[in-house]
């Protein structure tokens, strides 16, 4: 079973701080992705990579930063974590067609 | 990028088929229709997808018309475990790493 696994389910920071999600996945797959997902406006796309050291920015970017230095993992940063920025954090990976989404991780700026 | 519509909510009896319809009017040709669902507090899960012709697995079917424009995904026998949101995406043609565009998606929600 392809597993991708987060960090953190839940996590409370500080505005101003430098925040990281990390997500892990265990199958080798080359496309990963960062959604966050708010009440009333579903899943938006924040960034994706598709391959180690790309990434591309999706819909709604600002704010946020990315790094895939291997290709088994990809970090989502925060570089001044503000209160906009309380969600939940979806990663996923792609094989195919299907996506494979990490469990979440539900972050509240303060 | 083509846009999907569906119901905000639905209600299924128990045991009872489980239809959900998506509208892609603006579908291309080489899209896909994919589903997905996200139960409460987890991250969302594939169930099907398909390009023209109808589609079964273990989880559901997926009818897609003939025109393309809209498709109906069936849960043929609901349990209460099926309620979640339902998601229909269309995939974008120009393949930007596998990017999806969730949308509202369908509440369906199982009842005894």
């Amino acid at each position: 079973d392809v597993k991708v696994t987060q960090s953190s389910r839940y996590l409370v920071k500080r505005t101003g701080e430098k925040v990281f999600l990390e997500c892990v996945q265990d199958m080798d797959h080359e496309n990963m992705f960062w959604y966050r997902q708010d009440p009333g406006l579903g899943l938006r796309l924040i960034y994706f990579s598709y391959d180690v050291k790309m990434k591309e920015k999706g819909d709604i970017p600002e704010g946020y930063s990315v790094s895939r230095e291997k290709k088994e993992r990809f970090s989502l940063i925060l570089e001044s974590a503000s209160t906009n920025q309380t969600s939940m954090y979806l990663c996923a990976s792609l094989r195919g067609g299907e996506q494979f989404f990490g469990p979440g991780t539900r972050l509240t700026v303060l | 990028d083509a846009k999907t519509t569906q119901p905000p909510s639905m209600d299924c009896a128990e045991g009872r088929a489980a239809n959900l319809p998506c509208n892609h009017s603006t579908i291309s040709g080489n899209e896909y229709v994919y589903w997905y669902r996200q139960i409460h507090s987890q991250g969302p899960q594939y169930i099907i997808h398909g390009l023209k012709n109808n589609e079964t697995n273990e989880m559901a079917s997926l009818i897609i018309t003939e025109d393309r424009k809209s498709s109906t995904l069936i849960l043929p026998h609901a349990t209460l475990r099926d309620t979640a949101v339902y998601y229909c995406i269309v995939r974008v043609a120009n393949n930007q790493g596998g990017k999806l565009i969730f949308g509202q998606g369908t509440e369906l929600s199982v009842k005894p």
